[in-house]
């Protein structure tokens, strides 16, 4: 299995600009999760999907975020407008609910700059 | 909903000795106990986990010890190397969710 597969992996953009982040899950897993990662606030549980349906998505900012999972294997995070206090490395993690022990694997994140 | 803080923030050892990160949760129904490793520029990866029928585990040099009654649990790196510098995080796990909550990190610097 390739893991987590996240795109891109590094994305530049201008204040106001829309930005799309892509994940696909590994195979067989049935829950995705979109973390944001700065130096301020570590480790940040933006949105989380069982079964393709959103369950918790209490930790997005605000309404300038959004994400959908079509799918089992494939997620996209979406920035309108974005803002630079938006730059961060954003990672999409993939487990098996029910399997209770079960650590997330990550993807390799993607790391956004908005300038 | 959970808490997890984690201490210290920063530690630095002599390569050879033993490195210890604590952490405490909030909510009594976690269960499950994970470790990550993150290193410069990387994405996190598990290296350990215990559950909460469990007080301690151990894999090669890395043991975690975990406490219900008073809500924490430690890692434990011993004869620590240059390559265990790195960013560690704790999580914990509720019984009732599949979310992760993460604590801040510990930067952890081998000195050779």
């Amino acid at each position: 299995d390739a893991g987590v597969i996240q795109s891109p992996r590094h994305e530049v953009t201008e204040m106001g600009q829309e930005v799309t982040l892509r994940c696909k899950p590994i195979s067989g897993h049935n829950s995705l999760f979109w973390y944001r990662q700065t130096m301020m606030r570590g480790l940040e549980l933006l949105i989380y999907f069982n079964n393709n349906v959103p369950i918790d998505d209490s930790g997005m900012p605000e309404d300038r975020f959004s994400a959908k999972m079509p799918n089992a294997s494939f997620s996209t995070l979406k920035i309108q407008p974005s803002e630079p206090r938006d730059s961060a490395v954003y990672f999409c993690a993939s487990n098996l609910q029910g399997a209770q022990g079960y650590g997330y694997t990550f993807g390799s994140g993607t790391r956004l700059t908005v300038v | 909903g959970e808490n997890v803080e984690q201490h210290p923030s920063t530690l630095s050892v002599q390569e050879g000795d033993s490195a210890v990160i604590k952490c405490t949760y909030s909510d009594s129904a976690s269960n499950y106990f994970p470790w990550y490793k993150q290193e410069l520029g990387k994405r996190p990866q598990l290296i350990i986990d215990i559950r909460s029928n469990v007080g301690e585990k151990k894999d090669q040099r890395i043991a975690v010890t975990l406490n219900k009654t008073a809500k924490h649990f430690s890692l434990h790196i011993t004869e620590t190397q240059p390559e265990d510098s790195a960013v560690y995080f704790c999580a914990a796990s509720p019984f009732t969710g599949n979310q992760f909550y993460f604590g801040t990190g510990t930067s952890l610097t081998v000195i050779p």
